[in-house]
């Protein structure tokens, strides 16, 4: 059981938009950058986003990130079947331990219909 | 362009320790400019952080595995390992190495792990 909260699953159709939410607390996302990672079936995952809003070079604008409180949204626009995948947030956490640990949500898996 | 590669042994017994090598190409492994962890990824579930080490040694470990984990730096070789005592069957994985940019200097932990390495399994029987 994670302490970052995930959907298990969410889907929509080709073109259409998605949001994957990632639920923490003050101890967590409250207060860190959070990144999300995309891992298609049998890959490394691969990051999508870091410091909650920021797309590393070869991203593209279809992904989006935000941060709100102690949750994260991820929001992938113009889905493509390629986008089939588990997506994961993470960030560290500062209360599971002395010191601080990094945590990654469950994981969402995406579906393109 | 930083790269990285797992190595080591695809099977161990239960009770022995399970060794693996990350090989760093691209950058040196002495660099202030990274931090290096260790990822898993049990079949069929999510991704579990394992450790994350800094050029000066400076370790941070999950805590339910923190008894049973060392993570080292091998400058020479550009590498950095991972040790984990007594292992189980629950311990099979796909196991991943990465980076951490430490983009924001001193005083601040890495909040990212860009680029990750293409993964090793390994299997406890």
């Amino acid at each position: 059981q994670s302490v970052l909260t995930q959907p298990p699953s969410v889907s929509a159709a080709p073109g259409q938009k998605v949001t994957i939410s990632c639920s923490g607390s003050s101890s967590n996302i409250g207060n860190n950058f959070v990144s999300w990672y995309q891992q298609i079936p049998g890959t490394a995952p691969r990051l999508l986003i870091y410091d909650n809003d920021k797309r590393p070079s070869g991203i593209p604008d279809r992904f989006s990130g935000s941060k709100s409180g102690t949750s994260a949204t991820l929001g992938i626009t113009g889905l493509q079947t390629g986008d089939e995948a588990d997506y994961y947030c993470g960030t560290w956490d500062n209360n599971l331990g002395p010191g601080e640990d990094w945590v990654f949500g469950g994981g969402t898996k995406l579906t393109v219909l | 362009q930083l790269q990285l590669q797992e190595s080591g042994p695809g099977l161990v017994k239960p009770s022995e320790t399970l060794s693996l090598t990350c090989t760093v190409s691209g950058d040196s492994i002495s660099s202030s400019a990274y931090y290096w962890g260790w990822i898993r990824q049990p079949p069929g579930k999510g991704l579990e952080w394992i450790g994350t080490i800094y050029y000066n040694w400076n370790t941070y470990y999950n805590p339910s595995l923190k008894s049973r984990v060392t993570m080292s730096i091998d400058t020479p070789k550009n590498q950095f390992s991972l040790e984990l005592d007594s292992v189980t069957a629950a311990d099979s994985a796909v196991y991943y190495c990465a980076s951490l940019p430490n983009s924001y200097g001193s005083g601040t932990l890495p909040a990212w792990f860009d680029p990750w390495g293409q993964g090793t399994p390994v299997t406890v029987s």
